[in-house]
């Protein structure tokens, strides 16, 4: 079965610190997708990253970068130069290959303070 | 282009009754699929839905159902409701491996 855990409930930062969101993850599958969520207090869930199991490059994009470890089932997600707006809370997921569904497992989620 | 709308965003019933909620995809997106999310469960599955056929089905009761019209608007419902049903519903349509959501419809059962 798949599963994800965020081992992090809640993170207060000061504005313009760097912060780290954890994840890691099991399944058993060989190919699959990790993904990164923001949800604001609107309720809606933002798409912010996907990776595929095969693609282990890690990437930064502005402030935020990941760090995807298959040895450790392992995909972190990093916010630098932290910004009020940032607060929201932050859910990673897993789910299989495009082609066999749209099911995502998520985590817990991770409800990330900035205060200014 | 419009993302996905869900309808309606609020509502509230009470025990023993049914609701419907309603999501339209993004145009040309044939996925949807739909999340509970609950303060003590967090996200989960419920179904998805591919060119009217249901593709995949979480662990929820028989009260919770779904469809998908050949538009690819797709409503769930759930009968019978009870205080637990109480949730933001989310929608999700996926495009090149992402997934976007809809804003959800909150359902307040009493």
């Amino acid at each position: 079965a798949q599963k994800v855990t965020q081992a992090q409930t809640e993170i207060s930062v000061v504005e313009k610190e760097d912060v780290t969101l954890d994840c890691v993850y099991e399944t058993r599958d060989t190919t699959y997708y990790l993904f990164w969520y923001k949800q604001p207090p609107s309720g809606e869930l933002v798409f912010l990253i996907r990776r595929n199991s095969f693609d282990e490059q890690n990437e930064i994009s502005g402030r935020y970068s990941w760090n995807f470890q298959k040895s450790t089932s392992s995909f972190n997600f990093t916010i630098t130069a932290s910004q009020v707006v940032d607060s929201a809370v932050y859910f990673c997921a897993l789910s299989e290959a495009v082609g066999r569904g749209n099911k995502l497992v998520f985590g817990a989620g991770t409800i990330l303070r900035v205060k200014s | 282009k419009a993302g996905v709308t869900q309808t309606p965003r609020y509502l509230i019933k009470t025990r023993g009754q049914q609701v419907t909620l309603s999501c339209s995809p993004i145009s040309g997106h044939r996925s949807v699929s739909w999340y509970q999310q609950t303060p003590g469960q967090g996200l989960q599955f419920l179904f998805e839905y591919f060119s009217e056929t249901q593709r995949n089905k979480g662990n929820f009761p028989g009260r919770f159902s779904g469809r998908q019209f050949s538009n690819s608007r797709s409503e769930m419902n759930v009968s019978t409701l009870e205080l637990g049903d109480s949730a933001l519903y989310l929608c999700a349509t996926r495009e090149s491996g992402e997934l976007f959501f809809g804003e959800g419809s909150r359902l307040t059962v009493l």
